[in-house]
């Protein structure tokens, strides 16, 4: 069975501050694909981020940057210098391959930044 | 603009009576999702359908029921069958057969039941 598990239900930071949302995942499965999506809150999710499970470099998008370790199965995502419109809510997924139909969905963090 | 519009944004239903999510796309994708999401849980797939005229059970589809007459519509139907209907319904396109994992989604549509 796969499972995410997103630890940190709600977090709170000012504004400018660093601030990382952790994902843990379990697989048994060896090709896998891992994924970041924002949902603000206007409802809809907006996909960040893919992963494959054969690629661990970190990826560095602007202020965005995710750390992938199979090593300890956590796919972390860090938000540097946060601003007012980052504040949403975070979901890690997991898939057993790439279509909608075979994720598996984190419960979420809420992140809520302060000016 | 492309995208997914989702319809209605709110809903109340009283309690024995069916209601119909209306969701549309134009990103000419192949593949369209139905999910469910409930204050602290994830995501869970109701139903799936990847080409028209052909839909699957996702994993709480249960007092659900959908369609897909027409590539760009996938309502879905959620039935005096469905024990707890309030939540919050995401509806999602992708392209299917394409290796890029990203879902495509519509601002949802909330439900009450009265």
């Amino acid at each position: 069975a796969q499972k995410v598990t997103q630890a940190q239900t709600e977090i709170s930071v000012v504004e400018k501050e660093d601030v990382t949302l952790d994902c843990v995942y379990e697989t048994r499965d060896t090709t896998y694909y891992l994924f970041w999506y924002k949902q603000p809150p206007s409802g809809e999710l907006v996909f960040l981020i893919r992963r494959n499970s054969f690629d661990e470099q970190n990826e560095i998008s602007g202020r965005y940057s995710w750390n992938f370790q199979k090593s300890t199965s956590s796919f972390n995502f860090t938000i540097t210098a946060s601003q007012v419109v980052d504040s949403a809510v975070y979901f890690c997924a997991l898939g057993r391959g790439s279509s909608g139909d075979k994720l598996t969905f984190g419960t979420g963090t809420r992140l809520a930044v302060r000016p | 603009d492309g995208g997914i519009t989702q319809s209605p944004k709110y809903l109340f239903r009283k309690e024995g009576q069916n209601v119909t999510l209306s969701c549309e796309q134009n990103l000419n994708h192949d593949a369209m999702y139905w999910y469910r999401q409930d204050p602290g849980q994830g995501l869970r797939l109701i139903y799936y359908s990847q080409i028209v005229n052909d839909f699957q059970k996702g994993d709480i589809a249960e007092g659900y029921s959908v369609s897909r007459e027409k590539k760009e519509s996938f309502p879905l139907t959620v039935t005096s069958a469905q024990k707890n209907p309030t939540a919050f319904y995401l509806c999602a396109s992708s392209i299917d057969g394409a290796d890029t994992g990203e879902l495509f989604f519509g601002e949802g549509s909330r439900l009450t039941v009265l």
